[in-house]
């Protein structure tokens, strides 16, 4: 079952817009990560947040968590028709069978970036 | 690039038939992950693997097997493959920092089967 939840699913924007993706969960869980894919290639790593954060950022990336509402957004600012892509939020939750290896992923938003 | 290699790229197989996927992790990474990621189920994590062990197991078909050998690379293997196990396939390698561990993906072999 997915346990992040990416909204919106597609988002559309011009160049140099800000771009907002948000990804709700459902159980608690250790940190949660924002990935990139390009089309049908692999993911890409972008930022980890951990439970006891509030906000961290990465260059044009923010990334905010909220655990209370289980829900984090990830924010590019000044955006490029490079950030074209899927993006995927992922989280160890902690019902993962005692493992803390499985991340889950959540279904995604692709962002197109139009110049 | 991630450090994650993948072969093949692509794979073109029949119904029935039974392939091989490899991946070879990051230098120094002992844990390798397979992820299968299609259209409806989007990312579904299959199995990982550390230092040779199976540690967890995911929505991992019974006709779907995976390895670790000494060298650390790692092997997935397809049998009796169906329509509906085109897909991508994904294998990450996996490091610590300050307690938290962070996965690296692969290109990925895409399979289609007819």
């Amino acid at each position: 079952s997915q346990q992040g939840e990416e909204d919106p699913q597609a988002l559309s924007i011009q160049e140099g817009e800000n771009a907002t993706m948000n990804c709700s969960y459902k159980t608690s869980i250790n940190n949660l990560q924002w990935y990139r894919q390009n089309s049908g290639r692999g993911l890409v790593h972008l930022i980890l947040i951990r439970s006891n954060e509030r906000e961290k950022h990465s260059g044009r990336l923010r990334v905010t968590l909220d655990t209370s509402k289980k829900s984090s957004s990830l924010l590019i600012t000044a955006s490029r028709a490079a950030d074209t892509a899927s993006y995927f939020c992922a989280t160890y939750p902690s019902d993962s069978g005692g493992s803390n290896y499985k991340l889950t992923f959540g279904k995604g938003t692709l962002l197109t970036v139009n110049p | 690039d991630s450090g994650v290699t993948q072969t093949p790229k692509h794979l073109i197989t029949a119904t029935g038939q039974r392939v091989t996927l490899r991946c070879s992790p990051r230098s120094g990474d002992l844990s390798v992950y397979w992820y299968q990621q299609s259209l409806d189920q989007g990312l579904q994590f299959l199995i990982q693997y550390y230092n040779g062990e199976e540690r967890a197991k995911g929505n991992i078909l019974e006709r779907f097997s995976a390895q670790q050998f000494p060298d650390l690379h790692s092997e997935l293997n397809l049998s009796s493959l169906e329509l509906g196990d085109s897909a991508l396939y994904f294998c990450a390698s996996s490091a610590f920092s300050g307690g938290q561990e962070t996965q690296y993906f692969g290109p990925g072999t895409r399979l289609l089967v007819l």
